[in-house]
């Protein structure tokens, strides 16, 4: 099983700034299989990048994915205030498996 | 547009059992894999199950493996989940997912609303 493992735990930043969220894999994910989702407290999930780094329909150019192997970076490059939310990074490349979540606040 | 429709959740005594049920619609639901993923309280995403497009291929996270089922209705555009012998800690919401394109190898694009399972005496 591949583990993820998102860093940090807890990302304060304030509106209009970038935000750095992180995800390293336990072994390397196969063909970059690696998606971003963001949560809000009473919703499902929301697909935001999938391949690591295609934006899903519909998603704002401020979110990029990048990365490879087992290293992943979700960016979000002008922080509005509905992007304050929990982000999950997810492999599909050899079974399934979901990071911890990283929670971005607002500073 | 794209519709998945939850439906079985409710409060269960452990040992005993619960379906789950998931109503698609606004796809071609007959050539999509589907997928169960549930959240424990306050707690991140944990990926339960997958079945192929035709049924015929099923594969499940160790937690649940050989008491949950995965199944389909392409009659129906439906997919369930019947979760047997359940314990205090399949306490989650619980919800099905579709894979964008239908593919195994996607991420997953639409979501239930989720349902609601307490396992609780």
């Amino acid at each position: 099983e591949i583990v993820l493992t998102q860093s940090p735990g807890t990302l304060s930043v304030s509106p209009g700034e970038r935000a750095t969220l992180s995800c390293r894999a336990s072994q390397s994910v196969r063909s970059n299989y690696l998606a971003w989702y963001q949560q809000k407290p009473g919703q499902a999930p929301r697909l935001l990048i999938s391949g690591a780094s295609s934006r899903a329909t519909g998603i704002p150019d401020r979110f990029s994915g990048s990365g490879s192997g087992t290293d992943f970076t979700l960016t979000i490059s002008r922080l509005e205030p509905e992007d304050f939310a929990v982000y999950y990074c997810q492999q599909y490349g050899a079974s399934y498996s979901f990071g911890q979540g990283t929670k971005l606040e607002i500073k | 547009q794209v519709q998945l429709v939850q439906s079985g959740g409710g409060v269960v005594q452990p040992g005993r059992s619960l379906r789950l049920s998931c109503a698609a619609s606004g796809f071609s639901f007959s050539t999509y894999a589907m997928h169960w993923v549930r959240q424990a309280p306050g707690k991140g995403l944990e990926w339960l199950s997958l079945i192929s497009y035709d049924g015929i291929n099923k594969y499940y996270a160790d937690s649940v493996r050989g008491r949950f089922t995965i199944s389909r209705d392409n009659s129906r555009n439906t997919v369930h989940l019947q979760m047997n012998t359940l314990r205090a800690e399949d306490t989650a919401v619980y919800y099905c997912a579709s894979p964008a394109g239908g593919s195994y190898y996607s991420g997953f694009d639409y979501w239930g609303q989720g349902a609601l399972v307490t396992v609780s005496s």
